[in-house]
């Protein structure tokens, strides 16, 4: 599998601050697809986010933005003017097609935010 | 009610024992995957299925087996339990498939499965 790789195992910062979470991947392919997903303390996980290799745009939605380098295969994560509620594990993962299926994902960063 | 459901939400064995979880989905999406979830490890993925006939490994599926019985259900069974199966695991569907649509993957909510 090719690896995707969290190294931020935990984050902790203080409401409203800006954080960032780092996602780089490996990847041999010139096709493949970049996922974010959340996992908050309830436990169910939630999508977030998907990139396609073709689209270096970057992505902002409300106070999340996602910045995406081929040049340094790197997919981070930024929340701005961080809530409590973003207290959370995210899950940085990709996907490559070729006949095989299903998500690698990263081992995750647990994000805590506090008031 | 949820669209992808497990059943049981936890539960705890004994090693030797035959386990299995079951997942059914209301969403009618023919790609149903399994994944196991494990403290400081991400998820990993077990097994997945592009339809009732097509079933596949994935990256760790050394000591269990999977069943897909309909398009709407997704069993997967640990033939002979053992304590570092003890995790937490996801059922999860996709349709069209991780590069269509939206590319969402929609997860259970979760089997906490305990082996003593």
């Amino acid at each position: 599998a090719q690896k995707v790789t969290q190294a931020q195992t935990e984050i902790s910062v203080v409401e409203k601050e800006d954080v960032t979470l780092d996602c780089v991947y490996e990847t041999r392919d010139t096709t493949y697809y970049l996922f974010w997903y959340k996992q908050p303390p309830s436990g169910e996980l939630v999508f977030l986010i998907r990139r396609n290799s073709f689209d270096e745009q970057n992505e902002i939605s409300g106070r999340y933005s996602w910045n995406f380098q081929k040049s340094t295969s790197s997919f981070n994560f930024t929340i701005t003017a961080s809530q409590v509620v973003d207290s959370a594990v995210y899950f940085c993962a990709n996907y490559f097609g070729g006949g095989a299926d299903g998500l690698t994902f990263g081992k995750g960063t647990h994000l805590i935010i506090q008031p | 009610d949820a669209d992808v459901t497990q059943t049981p939400r936890n539960r705890i064995t004994k090693t030797g024992k035959r386990i299995m979880l079951e997942c059914s989905q209301t969403k009618g999406h023919d790609r149903m995957y399994w994944y196991r979830q494990d403290p400081g490890l991400g998820l990993r993925l077990i097994y997945y299925s592009f339809d009732v006939k097509d079933i596949n490994k994935g990256e760790i599926s050394d000591g269990y087996s999977v069943s897909r019985q309909a398009q709407a259900k997704f069993s997967l069974s640990l033939e002979s339990a053992i304590p570092n199966q003890t995790a937490l695991y996801f059922c999860a569907t996709s349709d069209p498939g991780l590069a269509g649509g939206t590319g969402e993957l929609f997860f259970g909510e979760g089997s906490r499965l305990t082996v003593l």
